[in-house]
């Protein structure tokens, strides 16, 4: 079983901050990276894709980066909101197997 | 439908039943996934369908779970002879693509007393 670690497990900051949190995957036989946000009684919803060494990704306040080389990820929020409190999740591909790590839980402090 | 649906949403059984939890995925999406979620971990692997064949059920945890996807559509994952480690929220997903990001249902909430 591959081993997907997030860090921090749980992060508080007044809104505006920006924040960063790490994904770390084991970077043997590496075929995808996905980022997730899960709302308490939502389903996780999909942030990024990310297949290629190097990629960064954007999508509004909320941005990735990928290196496969030595096996992490980093998901950046600028200018963080009371919304975007939820749980982040990455999930590692290896093959046909997907390896979710165990979040990490954000919560924007008004 | 617009998204991923699951049915039932609860399911409360006794120890040793049988049940059955069904996926209707986003239309036209060809990848299907199952996962378990216990509480305060994250979403654990069971099985990935490409068209109607399983292409990895690796994750499932024994030979008391067993899934199908016979048209290549809806999915149904069946378990056996529950035992109360059972309990969890089994979540589907689909995608168009492994590579494309997946789409979760709602997920089923499944209690073995």
């Amino acid at each position: 079983i591959l081993n997907v670690e997030q860090s921090p497990q749980s992060l508080h900051v007044q809104e505006g901050d920006s924040t960063n949190f790490t994904c770390s995957f084991p970077s043997s036989n590496f075929y995808a990276l996905h980022w997730y946000r899960w709302e308490t009684a939502k389903s996780p919803e999909a942030l990024f894709v990310m297949t290629l060494n190097g990629d960064e990704k954007k999508k509004g306040r909320i941005s990735a980066t990928l290196n496969t080389k030595e096996g992490y990820s980093y998901l950046y929020i600028k200018g963080s909101q009371p919304e975007d409190s939820a749980t982040y999740l990455c999930a590692s591909i290896t093959g046909n197997q997907f390896y979710f790590g165990t979040g990490t839980s954000l919560t924007v402090i008004p | 439908g617009a998204g991923v649906s699951q049915t039932p949403s609860n399911k409360v059984t006794e120890k040793g039943k049988y049940v059955e939890l069904r996926c209707d995925p986003i239309s036209g999406h060809t990848a299907l996934y199952w996962y378990r979620q216990s509480l305060g971990q994250g979403p654990e692997f069971l099985i990935y369908f490409q068209g109607t064949g399983a292409a990895d059920d690796s994750g499932l945890p024994n030979d008391r779970f067993f899934a199908v996807r016979p048209e290549g559509s809806v999915s149904t994952l069946k378990i056996q002879r529950t035992e109360r480690g059972d309990s969890a929220v089994y979540l589907c997903a689909s995608s168009l693509q492994v590579t494309h990001p997946q789409y979760f249902g709602p997920g089923t909430r499944l209690t073995v007393l």
